[in-house]
């Protein structure tokens, strides 16, 4: 059963169109994380929530926004995507960040620009 | 400061033997293995911590060289269910974020 859920899979928008992504967990892990994965690059991470509080990375561009209305969810929203958008979006949990913990991840949403 | 992962590729033959070696320029409290599948999630496979130790289960197995702050990863009689691109992902402190490799792209043939 899969544990961490992003939705959709596939998303195509328009250049500048708004698009948000989901992520849903079952794990009632206190740790959300989002990260943008181009071809053949490393998972590089945008932020994270750890319960509540929200962590952006220095060099996350303004353009890329989250939310977590609850624990279970957690959103990526991309205000005006550009062609350099393009990427796989991996969401990920973890138990805690103050132990040294597995993160799990969701399948991806791979997001193309038009 | 990114990991260097090498080799960036390599193509084995089922039942043979690979390295994967995860490398930093500074010190670091913990390395943290993945694979991926192409299409997939990336998948744990195991966290080593600082203080030079091994781990391992089935035929996968890491080390964890402080002193070289370098890792490896070791794979034997591969599988063909081994492929995919194998992460090293490290900390540099506890409570640290994760640093991705790019990653080893690992391919098994019958």
């Amino acid at each position: 059963d899969a544990m961490v859920i992003q939705n959709p899979r596939y998303q195509v928008t328009q250049f500048g169109k708004p698009v948000t992504l989901s992520c849903s967990q079952t794990l009632n892990h206190n740790v959300m994380y989002w990260y943008q994965q181009k071809s053949s690059q490393a998972p590089k991470l945008l932020f994270h929530y750890y319960d509540k509080d929200f962590n952006n990375e220095a060099d996350t561009p303004d353009n890329f926004q989250s939310r977590r209305p609850n624990t279970s969810f957690c959103f990526l929203d991309i205000r005006s995507p550009g062609l350099g958008d393009a990427a796989m979006y991996l969401c990920a949990t973890s138990r805690d960040m103050r132990v040294i913990d597995i993160q799990y991840f969701g399948a991806g949403t791979r997001l193309s620009v038009l | 400061q990114q990991p260097v992962q090498s080799p960036q590729a390599v193509i084995l033959r089922e039942g043979e033997d690979a390295v994967i070696n995860c490398s930093s320029s500074k010190a670091l409290y913990s390395v943290h293995w993945y694979r991926q599948k192409h299409g997939e999630a990336p998948v744990f496979l195991m966290i080593l911590l600082k203080g030079g130790e091994q781990k391992g289960h089935d035929k996968i197995s890491a080390s964890f060289n402080e002193k070289k702050q370098q890792s490896s990863l070791y794979l034997t009689a591969s599988q063909l269910s081994y492929s995919g691109t194998y992460f090293c992902g490290t900390e540099r402190e506890r409570d640290d974020k994760i640093i991705f490799g790019k990653g080893t792209r690992l391919h098994i043939l019958p």
